[in-house]
């Protein structure tokens, strides 16, 4: 059974500070690595997908990838209030079957 | 900005019809998905679909479901026999060449009474 795993959350940050977003996988097979934002009944929105082992940046985002710990994250800079949403990270063998992972709720306070 | 569209937005269903879930992907995407996302669950994985066939399902994607791309621009989800548990909202998405290309439809609430 493949299983991708989030912080429970919820989490809060002050606005401005660094959020960080942990996610970890199951199968060692994965080869891309998603994070996508969703905000309250709406539906998902991909912010960032990495496939190689490091750090890749968008902005205020930045994806961290370890294959092996199995393990990813987001860091958000300057958080925004704006960034309150439920964050799913989602791991891909070839980009056909996607594995989501429960979502983590982020609230940055004003 | 491109858009995928989906219709109906909202679509109740008794128990045992058959149900059609309409979807508009980005008109020169090449991969094709559905996934479902039951009230407070995680996003399910239900079926891709690439050069006009499936390429890969999950577990949740049985008999009951079908998907056609029939006119080269809409891509459908079909439900033959709707049961209970198959109430979600359920989402299109397409993507192009290259997976950051990623797009996801609004989403059809399907409520089966």
């Amino acid at each position: 059974q493949k299983e991708v795993e989030q912080n429970s959350g919820p989490l809060s940050v002050p606005e401005g500070a660094i959020a960080s977003l942990n996610c970890t996988y199951s199968d060692r097979g994965s080869q891309s690595f998603f994070w996508y934002r969703q905000y309250s009944g709406k539906s998902p929105e991909l912010i960032m997908f990495i496939y190689s082992n490091g750090d890749k940046e968008d902005g205020r985002f930045t994806a961290q990838l370890n294959k092996a710990s199995q393990y990813v994250s987001l860091l958000i800079r300057d958080s925004q209030p704006s960034d309150s949403a439920t964050y799913l990270c989602a791991v891909a063998r070839d980009g056909q079957n996607f594995v989501f992972g429960p979502g983590t709720r982020l609230s940055v306070l004003p | 900005e491109p858009e995928v569209t989906q219709t109906p937005s909202h679509q109740v269903t008794q128990m045992g019809q058959e149900v059609i879930l309409r979807c508009v992907p980005i008109s020169n995407h090449l991969y094709f998905y559905w996934y479902r996302q039951i009230l407070g669950q995680k996003v399910e994985f239900l079926v891709s679909f690439y050069n006009n066939e499936i390429s890969e399902k999950s577990e949740i994607f049985d008999d009951q479901f079908s998907v056609e791309r029939p006119d080269g621009s809409n891509f459908t989800l079909k439900i033959r026999s709707t049961k209970l548990e198959d109430s979600a909202m359920y989402f299109c998405a397409s993507a192009g060449t290259g997976f950051d290309e990623q797009y996801f439809g609004p989403g059809t609430r399907l409520t089966v009474t």
